[in-house]
């Protein structure tokens, strides 16, 4: 299957400082790719769709400018959280899609961030 | 709108015995839906998947239905081992654009 890994897989920062985090398709090229947040016990929530050579889509809710996502490549999607604080300590997971048409999700393994 | 419910958990069971995970979704028109597991530490990893009304899918001992009357993809193991200690997630992909995720439910596997 394809592969997706994420770097790093957990990071601890400091308040106020920014962090960021990288999504890579290894033996595949991801047209779209995706950015979910995890908080402990619950579910992903879709944060945004990041578009090769184009401006993420943000779900609702979600601050475009605390969380920069940029997709220049073709293999690579990264997300930073800008003046981090600890509420936004989470697992971070991406997703891309192989192909044009979005069958199944291909995911990376995460990555935790702590703010401290 | 489209919605997955899944039981919660934590479910706790012994090594050998059956295991059922509810799910069930609400949405328009016809979903593809997906069981996903997430060991400790880890992102999701594909379990199974249907893609039509009443297609089973099927992978390492474990089974789920697309059942349309009743809006239902239950997942099922008939001897569950440790090693299947996990959470595991039921998901919907609505119109090849987005996934919606089931609130996940924890494993447990006694030996």
């Amino acid at each position: 299957g394809a592969v997706v890994s994420q770097h790093p897989s957990w990071v601890i920062c400091k308040s106020g400082t920014s962090v960021k985090i990288e999504c890579r398709s290894l033996d595949f090229q991801a047209t779209t790719m995706f950015w979910y947040r995890q908080f402990p016990k619950q579910s992903l929530m879709l944060m945004a769709t990041s578009n090769e050579g184009s401006k993420a889509t943000y779900e609702q809710g979600v601050e475009k400018d605390k969380f920069l996502i940029n997709h220049a490549s073709l293999t690579l999607s990264t997300l930073t959280v800008t003046s981090a604080h600890p509420e936004d300590s989470s697992f971070y997971i991406c997703s891309a899609k192989q192909g044009a048409t979005l069958t199944e999700a291909f995911f990376g393994q995460g990555t935790r961030l702590t703010v401290v | 709108g489209n919605s997955v419910t899944q039981m919660e958990g934590p479910v706790t069971l012994s090594e050998e015995a059956f295991l059922t995970i509810n799910c069930t979704y609400t949405a328009t028109g016809y979903p593809s839906l997906f069981w996903y597991v997430q060991y400790p530490g880890e992102g999701l990893q594909l379990l199974l998947k249907a893609t039509k009304a009443d297609d089973k899918g099927s992978n390492k001992g474990f089974e789920a239905t697309y059942r349309k009357e009743t809006t239902s993809f239950h997942l099922e193991k008939g001897s569950v081992q440790v090693s299947d200690s996990a959470v595991y997630f039921c998901a919907l992909l609505y119109n090849f654009n987005k996934f919606y995720f089931g609130s996940g439910t924890k494993l447990n596997v006694k030996p």
